[in-house]
């Protein structure tokens, strides 16, 4: 199993201003994901990040907005952009690392509570 | 567009008894589905996966049933105690793909 860290736990952060999160697993995984999960809804997946190639995003969410990094195998940053009081919300990072076509389940963070005021 | 329907009142029972929490879905033809458990303020943590031509899977307390023809999952947790408060959440998978979607959860409380 991976163990997996974020940074920070929780901000509070004033419109207009940018927030990254730094996400640190304890082992090299091939891919990485990260969610965002507003409350009382579902976990939604903002975007894939591979290592040495640029991230993958869902529909809904771009680039501008959630410029992420993936400089290596056990580390990756998600920016939250010009932030509104829309953007607070719960942002999970997860990994999964499997080998072939079985389906493994995924490792997530503790999570960032994100406050825009 | 694929949907995930799980019960959004939460679950209250009484310790000792059998929690049944239901995950029910449209539009889509899951390869697998998976249980996760999240607390308050923590990330979700793995607990199943059944695959579709599987019809039940258990796991010490736990017992997962997959009905393709209904489209509906159901996940067991047999003597319940209060550690078992928590939101569960379901989620669908394709062997074609590594996305994950997820369902909105169930709060689970359980009385001593």
């Amino acid at each position: 199993s991976a163990v997996i860290s974020q940074k920070p736990s929780r901000d509070i952060c004033q419109r207009g201003t940018s927030l990254t999160i730094q996400c640190q697993v304890d082992s090299q995984v091939t891919m990485m994901f990260w969610y965002r999960q507003q409350p009382g809804q579902s976990l939604t997946l903002i975007a894939t990040a591979n290592q040495g190639s640029e991230a993958t995003y869902e529909s809904g969410f771009v680039i501008d907005k959630f410029p992420i990094s993936r400089p290596n195998l056990t580390f990756s940053t998600l920016t939250v952009s010009n932030m509104s009081p829309e953007d607070s919300s719960i942002y999970l990072c997860s990994v999964e690392d499997y080998s072939g076509r079985t389906p493994n389940e995924q490792f997530f963070g503790p999570g960032t509570r994100l406050t825009v005021l | 567009s694929q949907k995930i329907e799980q019960n959004s009142e939460a679950l209250n029972i009484q310790e000792g008894k059998t929690a049944t929490l239901t995950c029910n879905y449209t539009n889509y033809s899951p390869a697998y589905l998976q249980w996760y458990r999240q607390d308050p303020g923590r990330g979700p943590v793995f607990l199943l996966l059944i695959r579709e031509n599987e019809k039940e899977k258990r796991k010490e307390r736990l017992k997962v049933t997959f009905d393709t023809t209904l489209k509906q999952s159901l996940f067991h947790i047999t003597a319940s105690q209060p550690a078992d408060s928590a939101t569960y959440l379901c989620a669908l998978g394709k062997d074609s793909s590594y996305k994950l979607i997820f369902g909105s959860g169930t709060r689970l409380l359980v009385r001593p």
